[in-house]
């Protein structure tokens, strides 16, 4: 049982194509994270929500526009996709926040986008 | 600018040798976690320690925190072929409520 999934796993397009990649988590968690990792494995947190509502929202183009429909799906839009896009993104969930204290996070498979 | 660095970069052991990995952060932390991501998956989480434990176990791992070095250390005992794979560790400052993330390390283990 995949506790979290995103599709598609590759996804190759062109410069200037608007393409979306969709996550969902079975796993009742609060909240969830969109995660985009470079060549060099580095791994930057783009996007959170906690129920559905934004909560952290880094330094991020805006033609990347993450929509939550709810708890348990978070998906993530991108416009006028660049060639420094290309990158893997991971999609995460987690408990929701007890304060300051932030829970363990679990992982989708990623999504490999390639912009040519 | 990075808040998690971990050292070395890369290692390369025999198998059943013991493996460590530093991990050093620059602002105080409500916990440290450690993730393991093998090649073309996802990270998986290995284990949290907060900020007011100093030593944590689970199987092999051994996950210790100097919070006054600001340094984390994960240790894997007997390590096997199955361990290779990137290590991450990711701190938790309750700042803006995000996990940050070092580059990781690339853990070889040959059979």
């Amino acid at each position: 049982d995949t506790a979290v999934s995103q599709t598609p796993k590759y996804l190759v397009t062109q410069m200037g194509n608007d393409k979306s990649i969709k996550c969902e988590q079975n796993l009742g968690h609060d909240t969830m994270y969109w995660y985009k990792q470079d060549s060099k494995k580095f791994l930057k947190i783009m996007f959170s929500y906690n129920n559905k509502e934004l909560i952290i929202n880094e330094t991020v183009p805006n033609r990347f526009s993450p929509k939550s429909p709810d708890k348990a799906h978070l998906n993530l839009h991108i416009n006028s996709l660049e060639l420094g896009d290309s990158a893997v993104y991971f999609c995460a969930s987690s408990q929701a926040a007890s304060g300051r204290f932030w829970y363990e996070q679990y992982f989708g498979p990623g999504t490999r986008l390639t912009v040519t | 600018s990075q808040q998690g660095e971990e050292d070395p970069q890369a290692l390369s052991i025999q198998e059943g040798e013991n493996a460590t990995m530093n991990c050093s952060y620059k602002t105080s932390i409500n916990n440290l976690q450690w993730y393991r991501q093998n090649s073309g998956r996802g990270l998986v989480h290995l284990i949290l320690i907060r900020s007011n434990e100093r030593e944590k176990h689970s199987g092999r791992l051994r996950v210790t925190l100097d919070t006054s070095k600001k340094s984390s250390s994960l240790l894997i005992t007997a390590s096997r072929a199955a361990d290779t794979a990137s290590y991450f560790c990711a701190t938790d400052t309750g700042a803006n409520s995000k996990l940050t993330f070092g580059k990781g390390i690339t853990l070889s283990v040959r059979p």
